[in-house]
């Protein structure tokens, strides 16, 4: 089975420190994602990356970047976090092509005070 | 861009009766994959469709993709408390996958 593993499941941070969030996959997938979810606004895309070194933007990179220097690893980096990114964060990843449907980790609830 | 409305956001419904989630999008789609999300946990791929009118089944779950490929449903025949959870429709265009925002189902024992 695919597994995509997240680094935390609860994490309470200060405003303004920086934080890593941390995504692992185990299945030689291309393609890894960062969404946001909140309640009433479903599931936002953050960033996503195709391939090593690779990222593109998503509808909500602002406040945000990522680093993908391995392929099975795919970090989100708040660099001085706020309150309002208190919210629930969902890595996944997929392969290219036909069979691209996304596996989704368990997801990490930040919140930040 | 690319958008992918998805209706209601809410449901309520009694165990054993049916319920529908419909999603629209503004541009044709190439493929639309639906995903469950039960209460507390992540959401799991439930299906793709991929031709224009596709109808496929799973036990008591039909989805079906509209000829236009625009828009799709997904229809829950005599629910059961094992329903619950939030179910996403997500669209492909010409780039990457669009999610709606859900539709959260509750069934009532």
């Amino acid at each position: 089975d695919v597994k995509v593993t997240q680094s935390s499941r609860y994490l309470v941070k200060r405003t303004g420190e920086k934080v890593f969030l941390e995504c692992v996959q185990d299945m030689d997938h291309e393609n890894m994602f960062w969404y946001r979810q909140d309640p009433g606004l479903g599931l936002r895309l953050i960033y996503f990356s195709y391939d090593v070194k690779m990222k593109e933007k998503g509808d909500i990179p602002e406040g945000y970047s990522v680093s993908r220097e391995k392929k099975e690893r795919f970090s989100l980096i708040l660099e001085s976090a706020s309150t309002n990114q208190t919210s629930m964060y969902l890595c996944a990843s997929s392969y290219t092509g036909a069979h691209n449907e996304q596996f989704f980790g368990p997801g990490t609830r930040l919140t930040v005070l | 861009g690319q958008q992918v409305m998805q209706i209601p956001q809410y449901q309520h419904v009694q165990e054993g009766e049916d319920f529908t989630t419909y999603c629209n999008s503004s541009t044709t789609l190439s493929n639309i994959q639906w995903y469950k999300q039960r209460p507390g946990g992540h959401p799991v791929f439930l299906i793709q469709l991929v031709k224009s009118g596709e109808v496929k089944k799973q036990k008591r779950l039909t989805f079906q993709f509209g000829e236009a490929k625009k828009n799709s449903s997904l229809h829950i025949t005599a629910t059961q408390t094992t329903d619950v959870g939030t179910y996403f429709c997500a669209g492909r265009g010409s780039e990457k996958l669009v999610f709606g925002k859900g539709t959260k189902l509750t069934v009532n024992p």
